[in-house]
């Protein structure tokens, strides 16, 4: 079965830093999309990025971008220029074919004034 | 455009008893998920709907089923309801059949007393 580990329940950096986001899965498929997603305290899952496993370009989007390693099985996510409103808890995320997401269990990111 | 949204915000509900959730997709999407997300945890899939049909499921008893509408609108039903069903349940939406961007809801809080 496929499975999601974030291995960093909480991180933490200083305002204008830049942080990195730990993101492992398992699969044997070699086709699938990955995902983090922004869950703030409001409650509502946002979409930060996402990357087709199929692009060995890394995906980037303003500040926020990955690093993934398809072979490691490893997809990584870069913050630059840390804000205030960039702290949530940050979960990764696979899709595949059978119709679902499976999440990893979040890492809280802290942002120090 | 409303995006996704979900009813009620806020539910308690006592063991035994029996619940119903709702969401309405974001407009133009045809297929919904639905999550479970336990406090501190990452979403658990439970189903998804498309074509008003339960299209796939996750690893949840049939005390949890679910119903989709013509215009696409969803409801997620609990029987006989347990403590550990307290959690915060997600709706998301997209278009089309397989793969698109999920937007989710911003959830219904369901606490079981």
């Amino acid at each position: 079965a496929q499975t999601v580990t974030q291995s960093q329940p909480e991180m933490s950096v200083q305002e204008a830093e830049t942080v990195t986001l730990s993101c492992t899965y398992d699969t044997s498929e070699s086709d699938y999309y990955l995902f983090w997603y922004k869950q703030p305290p409001s409650r509502q899952m946002i979409l930060v990025i996402r990357q087709e496993a199929y692009k060995q370009q890394n995906a980037t989007e303003n500040r926020f971008s990955v690093n993934f390693q398809k072979a490691a099985k490893s997809f990584s996510l870069k913050i630059s220029d840390s804000q205030l409103g960039d702290a949530a808890m940050y979960f990764c995320a696979y899709f595949e074919s059978n119709y679902q997401l499976i999440w990893g269990a979040g890492t809280k990111l802290i942002i120090k004034p | 455009d409303a995006g996704v949204t979900q009813s009620p915000t806020h539910l308690i509900k006592t063991r035994g008893q029996q619940v119903t959730l709702r969401c309405s997709p974001k407009s133009g999407h045809d297929t919904v998920s639905w999550y479970q997300q336990a406090l501190g945890q990452g979403p658990q899939f439970i189903f998804q709907y498309y074509e008003e049909e339960e299209r796939q499921r996750g690893n949840f008893p049939d005390r949890f089923s679910g119903h989709q509408f013509p215009n696409y609108s969803s409801e997620l039903n609990v029987n006989a309801l347990l403590l550990g069903d307290s959690a915060l349940y997600l709706c998301a939406s997209f278009p089309g059949g397989f793969y698109n961007e999920q937007f989710f809801g911003p959830g219904t809080r369901l606490t079981v007393l």
